[in-house]
C-alpha cells in the first residue's frame, strides 16, 4: 500500500512569490491535514480537509490556503511568500471520519524562501 | 499558548539504557495521546498511542505511561539502540474532529 506522497520534495522561492504544494493521501483515506514544521515552533496545524470540505483551521494568516479534490488529493497554497514561511510542510492522511484516528505523514516539502 | 509541554529538549542515552520522555497537558478534554518518531529527512511516523482509559500501553520496547490525575504521559524506550536516535514528538487531541496538538519534540541520541 503506497504511503502519503508529497510533491515536490524541495522548493526554493523568492519573497513575494506564491507556491502550491501537493499531497496524495493513502488510498481510501478521506482526511488530509497540513502542518508546518520549523525548529523554533515545532509542528503547527494549518488546516484539515475531509470530503473536499475544510473541517478545521489553525492560526495562520489568510495567505495560507488549501483545497481537496474529489479523489482526496489535497493542495495547499501560500501567497506573497515571506522569509518566515521557510519550513517543512507536512501532510498527514487518516482513514476515518474523525481526526482521532491514526494519522500517517508524508515526507514533507522543504520550502526555502530567499 | 503551548497546550502540550514536552521535556527534555534533548536526551543522550547509552546503548541498552532506558530513554524517558515526558509530556504534560492542561486540556482535560484531550482523550487521544500518540507518540511520533521522526528521522532526519522523513515525516513523523506513529509509534504508539494511548487513550485515558488505560494507564499503560506497551508495544515491543516502547511503553506509554499515562497519569490522568497529573495530566502527564511519558514514553519509555527500553534497551535503547543507536537506531532509535531520532526526534520524538508527543501529541494530544480531543474527541471527534479536532487536530493533533504536538509537543516541541525531543532529540534522542543513543550512543554505543
Amino acid at each position: 500500500k503506497a504511503g502519503v506522497t508529497q510533491t515536490p520534495r524541495y522548493l526554493i522561492k523568492t519573497r513575494g512569490q506564491q507556491v502550491t504544494l501537493s499531497c496524495s493521501p493513502i488510498s481510501g483515506h478521506r482526511s488530509v491535514s497540513w502542518y508546518q514544521q520549523t525548529p523554533g515552533q515545532g509542528l503547527q496545524f494549518l488546516f484539515e480537509y475531509f470530503s473536499e470540505t475544510q473541517r478545521n483551521k489553525g492560526n495562520f494568516p489568510g495567505r495560507f490556503s488549501g483545497r481537496q479534490f474529489s479523489n482526496s488529493r489535497s493542495e495547499m497554497n501560500v501567497s506573497t511568500l515571506e522569509l518566515g514561511d521557510s519550513a517543512l510542510y507536512l501532510c498527514a492522511s487518516s482513514l476515518g471520519a474523525t481526526l482521532n484516528t491514526e494519522a500517517f505523514f508524508g515526507q514533507g516539502t522543504r520550502l526555502t524562501v530567499v | 499558548q503551548q497546550q502540550v509541554k514536552q521535556s527534555p529538549q534533548s536526551l543522550i542515552v547509552q546503548k541498552g539504557g532506558i530513554s524517558i520522555i515526558n509530556c504534560a497537558y492542561e486540556n482535560t478534554a484531550f482523550d487521544y495521546f500518540p507518540w511520533y518518531q521522526q528521522f532526519p529527512g522523513k515525516g513523523p511516523a506513529l509509534l504508539i498511542a494511548i487513550r485515558p482509559d488505560v494507564s499503560e500501553k506497551k508495544e515491543g520496547r516502547f511503553t506509554i505511561s499515562f497519569n490522568k490525575s497529573a495530566k502527564q504521559f511519558s514514553l519509555h524506550i527500553m534497551d535503547s539502540q543507536p537506531g532509535d536516535s531520532a526526534t520524538y514528538f508527543c501529541a494530544a487531541s480531543t474527541g471527534g474532529n479536532t487536530p493533533l496538538v504536538f509537543g516541541k519534540g525531543t532529540r534522542l541520541s543513543v550512543i554505543a
